[in-house]
């Protein structure tokens, strides 16, 4: 699976846009990228995936470059409780050993603030 | 919605005790994961299973064993719990299409912060 790169933190204004980054130069045709989040005490929970197009759901927008070597994760209205280390994942499809399995790099600690 | 129970939150052991973690979900999910979290190591994956009575090792399955005897059901297993052992256990589960091989998203537990004194 593709390594991926992204800050130790950032912080964001409540209410106003939370704009996350993720490296992952070397990913190939067929690896999805996925966030999680993982906000204090709790394991970690599934935001958003794609895989070349921008994907929104309920929670997130996920907007992938061209080139797919990096992707920016979007909180459109962010609130305390979306303090969190968040985390970009790249996985590739089942089979030949990657059952599924996640690899967490350290993510990034995003500090909502009033 | 899914849901992914681990038996306890806090539990604490002495070393060379004998240690059962307890995983359950409601999804009828192919795959289940068992992780620990140790703080500037992330997430390290232990051991996985794919299917009733199937296991494979992770990246860190020295001194852990599992067992799935029912799809819902994933037990990680200490066998003489060690202090670096220490650690927030997490159980997670997914589903996976076997036509497209896309596994899709894990759903996580909880976790149980475990003590080995």
């Amino acid at each position: 699976d593709a390594k991926t790169t992204q800050p130790t933190s950032m912080d964001c204004a409540e209410g106003r846009a939370a704009n996350l980054p993720c490296n992952h130069s070397t990913i190939s045709g067929n690896e999805y990228v996925y966030w999680y989040r993982q906000i204090h005490s709790q394991g970690p929970q599934y935001i958003i995936h794609g895989l070349k197009n921008n994907e929104t759901n309920e929670m997130a927008s996920l907007i992938i470059t061209e080139d797919r070597k990096s992707s920016t994760l979007i909180l459109p209205h962010a609130t305390l409780r979306d303090t969190a280390v968040y985390y970009c994942i790249v996985r590739g499809r089942h089979g030949s050993g990657n059952t599924g399995k996640l690899i967490f790099g350290q993510g990034t600690t995003l500090q909502v603030k009033p | 919605d899914v849901k992914v129970t681990q038996s306890s939150r806090y539990l604490v052991k002495r070393t060379g005790e004998k240690v059962f973690l307890e995983c359950v979900q409601d999804m009828d999910h192919e795959n289940m994961f068992w992780y620990r979290q140790d703080p500037g190591l992330g997430l390290r994956l232990i051991y996985f299973s794919y299917d009733v009575k199937m296991k494979e090792k992770g990246d860190i399955p020295e001194g852990y064993s599992v067992s799935r005897e029912k799809k819902e059901r994933f037990s990680l297993i200490l066998e003489s719990a060690s202090t670096n052992q220490t650690s927030m256990y997490l159980c997670a589960s997914s589903s996976w299409d076997r036509g497209t091989l896309m596994t899709y998203e894990q759903y996580f537990g909880p976790g149980t912060r475990l003590t080995v004194t």
